[in-house]
C-alpha cells in the first residue's frame, strides 16, 4: 500500500486563493518532500522537511509536518494559473521514496 | 546543466516485442532510480541502483523486466516481451549523495499494443 496518501484527490480554486493539500502517512520517517508534475512531465522537487522540523517555507510555499499525526500539509499562497499541476508528497523508506497518488490542483484564471 | 536524459521518449511497439528505455543520470549523481506511471497504479519504484549496483529490484513486475547499469552515466531498463499492461510512462530519476531529493527526467511514454 502507498505510504503517502494525498487529500484531497483534486482541488479546483481562483486565481490568487490559497491552495492546501495534505498528506498522511503510516510509518516513522527521516523527511517527507514534496514534488510537483506538470502534464505530460516529470516531478520537480519542491521542498524537503525532516522529521525533526515542524515547519518549512519556500518562496509561496509553506509545509508543515506532525510527525504525532504522522501528517504533512503544503500551501501555496497567492495562487497563479502556472500552479496547476498535480502535487505528490513522498516519504522515505529503507533508501528510496514512496509516492502518495497526488492531488491534482487547478487553478482557475 | 542537462538533466536527467531518457530515450525514446514516445515508444510504439507491438505485444512481443523487446522495448529498451535508456537513462543518463545527472553527472556526480550516484543513485538512479526506475518507476513507472500508470492512472491505475501511480507512481511505483521498479528498482535502483547505488553506486551502479541494483540494490532493490522488489518493484521489478515480473521476469520480463530486467535494469542494468554497466557504469554511472548510463542505464537500460528492458522488458522482454513487452505486454499491453506494460503501457505506461516510465521515468527515471537520478540523486546525489549529500540529499535524498531526487530530480527526474521527462519520461518515456510506451505503448504496447
Amino acid at each position: 500500500s502507498q505510504q503517502g496518501e494525498e487529500d484531497p484527490q483534486a482541488l479546483s480554486i481562483q486565481e490568487g486563493e490559497n491552495a492546501t493539500m495534505n498528506c498522511s502517512y503510516k510509518t516513522s520517517i527521516n523527511n517527507l518532500q514534496w514534488y510537483r508534475q506538470n502534464s505530460g512531465r516529470g516531478l520537480v522537487h519542491l521542498i524537503l522537511i525532516r522529521s525533526n522540523e515542524r515547519e518549512k517555507h519556500s518562496g509561496r510555499l509553506r509545509v508543515t509536518l506532525d510527525t504525532s499525526k504522522k501528517s504533512s500539509s503544503l500551501l501555496i499562497t497567492a495562487s497563479r494559473a502556472a500552479d496547476t499541476a498535480s502535487y505528490f508528497c513522498a516519504t522515505d523508506r529503507a533508501q528510496k521514496l514512496v509516492f502518495g497518488q497526488g492531488t491534482r490542483l487547478t487553478i482557475n484564471p | 546543466d542537462a538533466g536527467v536524459i531518457q530515450s525514446p521518449r514516445h515508444e510504439v511497439t507491438e505485444m512481443g516485442q523487446e522495448v529498451t528505455l535508456r537513462c543518463k543520470p545527472i553527472s556526480g549523481h550516484n543513485s538512479l532510480f526506475w518507476y513507472r506511471q500508470t492512472m491505475m497504479r501511480g507512481l511505483e519504484l521498479l528498482i535502483y541502483f547505488n553506486n551502479n549496483v541494483p540494490i532493490d529490484d522488489s518493484g521489478m513486475p515480473e521476469d520480463r523486466f530486467s535494469a542494468k547499469m554497466p557504469n554511472a552515466s548510463f542505464s537500460t531498463l528492458k522488458i522482454q516481451p513487452s505486454e499491453p499492461r506494460d503501457s505506461a510512462v516510465y521515468f527515471c530519476a537520478s540523486s546525489p549523495p549529500w540529499t535524498d531529493e531526487q530530480f527526474f527526467g521527462p519520461g518515456t511514454r510506451l505503448t504496447v499494443l
